[in-house]
């Protein structure tokens, strides 16, 4: 079966930082996806990762362990602007597109 | 590039009509997704071609709902008769999949059909 699980919501202070969490089981895995969606927008591409690690794009980042079937988001030095929701997505080998719930991201002046 | 491509941008319509959603995919992409999206369940994926063949409809929720890629440049997704229950964001995707070692396949996203069927 096909499982993502994401916190449903956070909050934290503009400036800080804030990990997003992601826990997978799924049957197959070729990368997994963080999207970043504003209200009544679209999800846009954030980060992917393949290989265990972190991967580092300017304020955001992100970190895979395939083996415990973990990723998270890390955000840094947090906007307003980055009030949003965020969610991982596993890459079936490229034949399908698994996402998880989503976590509604509140940042606070 | 435009981007993913998507009609209409909102609709409204009754009970018992037939609704058609339109997407062109960026040109070049060779899969195409079809998604749900509602507060209660998520992301929902619908339905996926690749090289204009379904390949897996198993999210697309009855017989009411079909999809169509005529080309590679244009699908539809169909809903006859639509029930309030269908009101949800409808989002179509694009990617140009290579094959299991291609490396990143990102997703690319339409702005989204936000339907009301009252």
């Amino acid at each position: 079966g096909q499982n993502i699980d994401q916190p449903t919501e956070m909050t934290a202070t503009e400036g800080a930082i804030v990990q997003i969490n992601c826990t997978y089981q799924t049957s197959g895995f070729n990368g997994l996806f963080w999207y970043q969606q504003h209200a009544g927008e679209a999800p846009t591409f954030l980060s992917y990762n393949v290989l265990d690690g972190l991967e580092e794009k300017g304020r955001f980042s992100s970190f895979l362990s395939r083996s415990k079937g973990y990723s998270y988001l890390l955000l840094k030095e947090l906007q307003m602007k980055d009030s949003a929701s965020y969610l991982c997505a596993v890459d079936n080998y490229g034949q399908n597109f698994v996402f998880g719930p989503g976590t509604r991201l509140s940042v606070l002046p | 590039d435009a981007g993913v491509i998507q009609s209409p941008r909102h609709e409204v319509t009754e009970m018992g009509q037939e609704v058609t959603l339109r997407c062109k995919p960026i040109s070049g992409h060779n899969s195409l997704f079809w998604y749900r999206q509602t507060m209660m369940r998520g992301l929902e994926l619908l339905i996926y071609f690749n090289n204009n063949v379904p390949i897996d409809d198993s999210g697309m929720p009855e017989d009411r709902f079909s999809a169509k890629m005529p080309n590679a440049s244009f699908s539809t997704l169909k809903i006859q008769p639509s029930e309030p229950r269908d009101s949800a964001v409808y989002f179509c995707a694009s990617t140009g999949w290579q094959g299991p070692d291609s490396g990143a396949n990102v997703l690319t996203f339409g702005a989204g059909s936000r339907l009301t069927v009252l």
